[in-house]
């Protein structure tokens, strides 16, 4: 079967550094997503890997292994803004997204 | 440029009506989506269209339908509402041309309650 699986609640702290992990299962593989959701409004798009590494866009970097099926999201300084929810999502061979939960961070001052 | 437009923002109806909720996307996007949200679960697919006049089933299809007669509309339609239908709806598109990577982007959504 097809599964995203993230934890459910991270806290952090303002300033400091939060590794946020999946782990997927898809009939195929066309690609990991990210996707960040503030409370009552819509996923926006983040971050795309499809090959193995490390994509660093500012503050976010996005990590994936395709042999182990796993990836991460990496938020540095971390402001209060940040706190939202954000969604795992794996592409599968048909193109469509395959969603995990999604991990509610709280940031504290 | 206004991306995807849902309608209504929310609704409350009232169980064996009849709703449409609606889409809109400027985009030119071949591809479009209908997902439910529900707490603790992720983004569940319900129909989506890969093109216009082509639909398909997604993993949550049963009681609702989609039509897709333009490149920019894609109206999802409960025949007869159920309260277990009561979610909050989100519309995306997705460019499959070949020329991006499939990013999917959502409209605002719909918080839909069937009492």
């Amino acid at each position: 079967g097809q599964n995203i699986d993230q934890p459910t609640e991270m806290t952090a702290t303002e300033g400091a550094i939060v590794q946020i992990n999946c782990t997927y299962q898809t009939s195929g593989f066309n690609g990991l997503f990210w996707y960040q959701q503030h409370a009552g409004e819509a996923p926006t798009f983040l971050s795309y890997n499809v090959l193995d590494g490390l994509e660093e866009k500012g503050r976010f970097s996005s990590f994936l292994s395709r042999s182990k099926g796993y990836s991460y999201l990496l938020l540095k300084e971390l402001q209060m803004k940040d706190s939202a929810s954000y969604l795992c999502a794996g592409m599968d061979s048909n193109y469509q997204l395959i969603w995990g939960a999604g991990t509610k961070l709280i940031i504290k001052p | 440029i206004a991306g995807i437009t849902q309608a209504p923002t929310s609704q409350i109806l009232a169980a064996g009506r009849r709703m449409t909720l609606r889409c809109t996307q400027d985009m030119r996007h071949n591809a479009m989506y209908w997902y439910r949200q529900d707490l603790g679960l992720g983004l569940r697919l319900i129909h989506y269209s890969n093109t216009a006049g082509t639909t398909g089933k997604g993993e949550v299809p049963d009681g609702y339908s989609v039509s897709r007669a333009n490149t920019d509309d894609f109206p999802l339609t409960l025949a007869s509402a159920v309260p277990s239908q009561t979610s909050v709806y989100f519309c995306a598109s997705s460019d499959q041309s070949g020329g991006d990577i499939n990013t999917q982007y959502f409209g605002p959504g719909t918080r839909l309650t069937v009492l």
